[in-house]
């Protein structure tokens, strides 16, 4: 399995452009996750869906941010208008179909976002 | 809610020395624990998890044990390597599917 893709690998932007990161879960998990990593706050939860149903999106900072997951292997996180303090290291992460405990994710190389 | 407290950073060791990162966490239930590493450039990956208090889990001479009573779920490895050099995470699972991740601890191993 190739594990989870995320494009770009590396994004520079200028402020106020618009920005789209992009995630291919594992094929047949059925939970999808996106997270910022900063050196300020650390690895924040953004927002996660389920079966391409958006469950939780209290993380999502603000109305610039939104994520969309239009089927199953594919999912968009769109900051627009970009900001400097939007830049970090984007993780889109999945997890498979399980009951219980399973909580096991499975991240992405993540997407380096620079806004100037 | 859910948290995760990790040892501060950055830990910095010599070859074949014993390592120990202290993790504790508070949580409502029974939650499963686990530690992530994540190399330089790299995404996050499991390291090792336990689902269950006693529990002992595993993986690359890591090993770390889910103590209830103390809440603890300390990373212990007893001879480390450059080669593990590397931020680890601490992190919940509770009764959503969402983790809870510790801040990370920056491990340094000069040769």
């Amino acid at each position: 399995d190739a594990g989870v893709i995320q494009s770009p690998r590396h994004e520079v932007t200028e402020m106020g452009q618009e920005v789209t990161l992009r995630c291919k879960p594992i094929s047949g998990h059925d939970y999808l996750f996106w997270y910022r990593q900063t050196m300020m706050r650390g690895l924040e939860l953004l927002i996660y869906f389920n079966n391409n149903v958006p469950i939780d999106d209290s993380g999502m900072p603000e109305d610039r941010f939104s994520a969309k997951m239009p089927n199953a292997s594919f999912s968009t996180l769109k900051i627009q208008p970009s900001e400097p303090r939007d830049s970090a290291v984007y993780f889109c992460a999945s997890s498979q179909p399980g009951t219980g405990k399973s909580h096991e994710q499975f991240f992405g190389p993540g997407t380096r976002l620079t806004v100037l | 809610g859910n948290s995760v407290t990790q040892m501060e950073g950055p830990v910095t060791l010599s070859e074949e020395a014993f390592l120990t990162i202290n993790c504790t966490y508070t949580a409502t239930g029974y939650p499963s624990l686990f530690w992530y590493v994540q190399y330089p450039g790299e995404g996050l990956q499991l390291l090792l998890k336990a689902t269950k208090a006693d529990d002992k889990g595993s993986n690359k001479g890591f090993e770390a044990t889910y103590r209830k009573e103390t809440t603890s779920f300390h990373l212990e490895k007893g001879s480390v390597q450059v080669s593990d050099s590397a931020v680890y995470f601490c992190a919940l699972g509770g009764s959503a599917r969402q983790l809870t991740f510790g801040s990370g601890t920056q491990l340094t191993v000069l040769p």
